[in-house]
């Protein structure tokens, strides 16, 4: 079964810069793992920030960009914001019509 | 506006089923694949299903595979989900979404529902 890695918390100061990370169990993510993101707050559907690994989807800031480092996929949040803070998911496609979810990533801003 | 709206929630018992439907409206439906994603209480987000923009491609996660069925009628807009054999474990909010890119599936989702609820319980 393939598990998506995302780490479980980060932390970041108010117009910092911070970069997430996606990866899986086994093997590398590349630009055919189709890579997305996704933001949550409590209580709130997921909005969708990035697909296609690096596509800003339409509303979007330019302080979220998106794209492969190494062996994972990244999300990238310049001049972090007070609002920034809340969950965050990325998908891989893992081949045969399947997609996962990661664990998501709490974000803090402090 | 491009819009989703699922219905068709609620409390059931276990073993029973439940036909969730997902309305959409504001774009050319019949372009796009189509999700189902899940949410238990307290914990994260869980992919279950797409269907192609055309239906003729469908696939599951493991947690459903062989108990739902992912289905779209483009003439009236409205994807569906039938859950059978529903546990305890299904309980969840069940949100639609919409592909990312027309006629292309697993680039991501785009477009959001505000999700149903599903409680299974006896």
């Amino acid at each position: 079964q393939t598990v998506v890695t995302q780490e479980p918390s980060f932390s970041v100061s108010p117009g910092g810069t911070v970069t997430l990370t996606c990866g899986l169990s086994s093997g590398s993510v590349s630009t055919y793992s189709y890579p997305s993101w996704y933001q949550q707050t409590p209580g709130q559907a997921p909005r969708t920030l990035i697909y296609n690994t690096k596509t800003r989807s339409s509303g979007v800031p330019d302080r979220f960009s998106g794209s492969i480092l190494g062996n994972k996929a990244a999300l990238t949040i310049t001049g972090a914001q007070a609002d920034d803070e809340c969950d965050y998911y990325c998908v891989l496609y893992v081949g045969s019509g399947i997609s996962v979810f990661g664990g998501g990533t709490k974000l803090t801003v402090l | 506006q491009v819009q989703l709206v699922e219905s068709g929630g609620g409390v059931v018992q276990p073993g029973r089923s439940l036909r969730l439907s997902c309305a959409a409206s504001g774009f050319t439906f019949r372009n796009f694949g189509m999700h189902w994603v899940r949410q238990a209480p307290g914990k994260g987000l869980e992919w279950v299903a797409i269907i192609s923009y055309d239906g003729s491609n469908k696939y599951y996660a493991d947690s459903g595979k062989g108990r739902f069925t992912i289905s779209r009628d483009s003439s009236n807009n409205t994807l569906y989900l039938q859950m059978n054999s529903l546990g305890v474990e299904d309980t969840a909010v069940y949100y639609c979404a919409r592909d990312a890119v027309t006629y292309l599936s697993h680039y991501g989702m785009d477009v959001w529902g505000q999700g149903t609820t599903v409680t299974v319980s006896s």
